[in-house]
């Protein structure tokens, strides 16, 4: 079974454009949570997704970042207008919430730099 | 709020030697998760192991084992004959037994571990 799948894998904009992260899950997984790397701040958790329905997205930063999942498939992340702060990898993941220990499986990473 | 610490930010081992990672929790809960995650070069986020805190046996994965110490509240990852490949930044992440939607990962700031040939 194919792992979860994160696209692009590399991205770099300039400051002001619209960024798209895109994100397929494991398939019959129904938890997906978004997080950015950084040096800086480690890991942190963006939001996540219950069975497509956004449960907790306090770590969003702000206004600029929106994230949806239109089905069990697919989920986006969207940052529009950049800024070159949000320069990171960010990471998908997913899990199947009610498994046996719920564990999060992670995508490989997208990693944006914004100019 | 459940809080994540790993205060060893960089570590060296022997190829072939042992080498204990450490990280410690604090929590209210009785029930909860532990993962350690390797992140090699290649950014990849990988499961290494986990550990049911309600079960009072340490994990084991092959080279990898844990001695979890619940109520010192700390969870170290032992790896055991080193290879050159176990070389990565190792994350532990804590999660409570998910009670309505929560099912939030609290990772701490890692630690990057080298293996001297």
């Amino acid at each position: 079974d194919a792992g979860v799948i994160q696209s692009p894998r590399h991205e770099v904009t300039e400051m002001g454009q619209e960024v798209t992260l895109r994100c397929k899950p494991i398939s019959g997984h129904n938890s997906l949570f978004w997080y950015r790397q950084t040096m800086m701040r480690g890991l942190e958790l963006l939001i996540y997704f219950n069975n497509n329905v956004p449960i907790d997205d306090s770590g969003m930063p702000e206004d600029r970042f929106s994230a949806k999942m239109p089905n069990a498939s697919f989920s986006t992340l969207k940052i529009q207008p950049s800024e070159p702060r949000d320069s990171a990898v960010y990471f998908c993941a997913s899990s199947l919430r009610g498994g046996n220990t719920d564990t999060q499986y992670f995508g490989p990473g997208t990693r944006l730099t914004v100019l | 709020a459940q809080t994540v610490t790993q205060s060893q930010p960089e570590m060296s081992v022997q190829e072939a030697e042992t080498v204990t990672l450490s990280c410690t929790y604090d929590t209210s809960e009785s029930d909860y998760y532990l993962f350690w995650y390797k992140q090699p070069p290649s950014r990849q986020m990988i499961l290494v192991i986990r550990q049911e805190a309600y079960k009072q046996q340490n994990a084991t994965e092959n080279r990898f084992s844990v001695n979890f110490q619940k109520a010192a509240k700390s969870f170290s990852l032992k790896i055991s004959d080193s290879q050159l490949g176990d070389a990565a930044m190792y994350f532990c992440a804590y999660r409570p037994i998910p009670t309505g939607a929560n099912s939030k990962l609290t990772f701490g700031k890692g630690i990057t571990l080298s293996v001297r040939p």
